[in-house]
């Protein structure tokens, strides 16, 4: 079975420095999907950006920049430039490839804060 | 940009009684989802349907559970008899095959 682990419960940047979320993840499957989801305290679930794993070109969405190392079955998530509305919980998911509907298994989350 | 709508939007049920949790997907998505957050915790997978049928289960999804799509646009999480445990934030997502799975905003459930 898949699992996805973040092991920074929470971080803490300044803002308009560079801030990296830790992902690590197991999986046997060679393709898949990896996927950063934002959730403010709203606890709306946000799509940050996503990879495909069979893409070695690493994923960026403006400020948002992913390190997608295969094998070391890492996925790290860089925030450049944070902003005071980046803070909030980041959570790191994974989905097979194996069919359409494949549900997403999340990670336990990792809380942001950003510092004016 | 179309959206995921969940209601309510807040639910409170005391303990034992039945509740249903509304969802409207996006018109052309195929694939839909209920996950769960309890307080404080990370977001648990619970079903997905496809075709009018559930396609995947998690432990989580009991016999206390059940979907259903009654109509071309609604889809429902039903909890027969709900306990304390089962007070946390519950999602529906909805997708098209291979892209993204787009989040309701969440309907919290307190039981009492």
């Amino acid at each position: 079975a898949q699992t996805v682990t973040q092991s920074q419960p929470e971080m803490s940047v300044q803002e308009a420095e560079t801030v990296t979320l830790s992902c690590t993840y197991d999986t046997s499957e060679s393709d898949y999907y990896l996927f950063w989801y934002k959730q403010p305290p709203s606890r709306q679930m946000i799509l940050v950006i996503r990879q495909e794993a069979y893409k070695q070109q690493n994923a960026t969405e403006n400020r948002f920049s992913v390190n997608f190392q295969k094998a070391a079955k890492s996925f790290s998530l860089k925030i450049s430039d944070s902003q005071l509305g980046d803070a909030a919980m980041y959570f790191c998911a994974y989905r097979t490839t194996y069919n359409q509907g494949g549900k997403l298994i999340f990670g336990q989350g990792t809380e942001l804060s950003v510092k004016p | 940009e179309p959206e995921v709508t969940q209601t309510p939007s807040h639910q409170v049920t005391q303990m034992g009684q039945e509740v249903i949790l509304r969802c409207v997907p996006i018109s052309n998505h195929l694939y839909f989802y209920w996950y769960r957050q309890i307080l404080g915790q990370k977001v648990e997978f619970l079903v997905s349907f496809y075709n009018n049928e559930i396609s995947e289960k998690s432990e989580i999804f009991d016999d206390q559970f059940s979907v259903e799509r009654p109509d071309g646009s609604n889809f429902t999480l039903k909890i027969r008899s709900t306990k304390l445990e089962d007070s946390a934030m519950y999602f529906c997502a909805s997708s098209a095959g291979w892209q993204p799975q787009h989040f309701g905003d969440g309907t919290r459930l307190s039981i009492l």
